[in-house]
């Protein structure tokens, strides 16, 4: 059994650069979601995908994220020219369509900002 | 919108005593309530949760939750604690139709 994997696990840049993460979901899962955590905080919601389509965003989300799922499979989370401020533990989970609630996350992409 | 306050942000607890970890939330409709634990290193898993009837559910490595509507609270127990129970636990809460909103977390240390 396959879970959800994140790459790259870790990233450091410097302020300004554009970083992009990807998440592959569990195949049969057709919700994908994408949370923020930072230390000491809970995760944040910042978008997530049914198959391909971005059914939610948070308002909390700048104008320099953007987050894709083109064929409804894997999903991309892009921020262009970090800040400091963007430095924090970037988390992807999915679901089944079916709705119990239950998220499958995996072990976050880290981003630390220079 | 829905909210969840997790009371406790650390709780230190003695190996083999029981423990509680203190969850209320806040939502004008109805929801479905989780507790995840989150491993040093690891990403988050699930340990239970709460969509419809009976209010005490159990979970994964004897934890066990109590649904209260009338206080708003889901409070996640387990009666007696091992060392490898040291953890983050996040309490969620989420509408049927859309995303988990979480609370802080609490960090339980199992102390020998």
């Amino acid at each position: 059994d396959t879970g959800v994997s994140q790459d790259p696990r870790h990233k450091i840049t410097k302020r300004g650069q554009n970083v992009t993460f990807r998440c592959d979901p569990i195949s049969e899962h057709n919700r994908l979601y994408w949370y923020r955590q930072t230390l000491g905080q809970g995760p944040e919601f910042l978008t997530y995908f049914q198959n391909e389509a971005q059914l939610e965003k948070s308002r909390l989300l700048s104008d320099r994220f953007s987050a894709e799922r083109p064929k409804g499979s894997f999903s991309t989370l892009e921020i262009q020219r970090t800040e400091q401020g963007d430095s924090a533990m970037y988390l992807c989970a999915s679901s089944l369509g079916t709705y119990t609630g239950e998220l499958f996350f995996g072990e976050g992409s880290r981003l630390t900002v220079l | 919108a829905q909210s969840v306050t997790q009371l406790d942000s650390q709780v230190p607890v003695f190996e083999e005593a029981p423990v509680e970890l203190r969850c209320n939330y806040s939502s004008s409709v109805s929801v479905y309530l989780f507790w995840y634990v989150q491993y040093p290193n690891q990403g988050l898993q699930l340990l239970l949760k709460y969509l419809s009837g009976s209010t005490l559910v159990k979970g994964i490595n004897g934890f066990e939750a109590e649904f209260n509507k009338s206080q708003t609270s889901f409070h996640l127990r387990k009666p007696s604690v091992h060392i490898s129970d040291t953890a983050e636990y996040f309490c969620a809460v989420s509408v049927h139709a859309g995303k988990s909103t979480f609370g802080d977390g609490t960090t339980l240390t199992v102390k020998p």
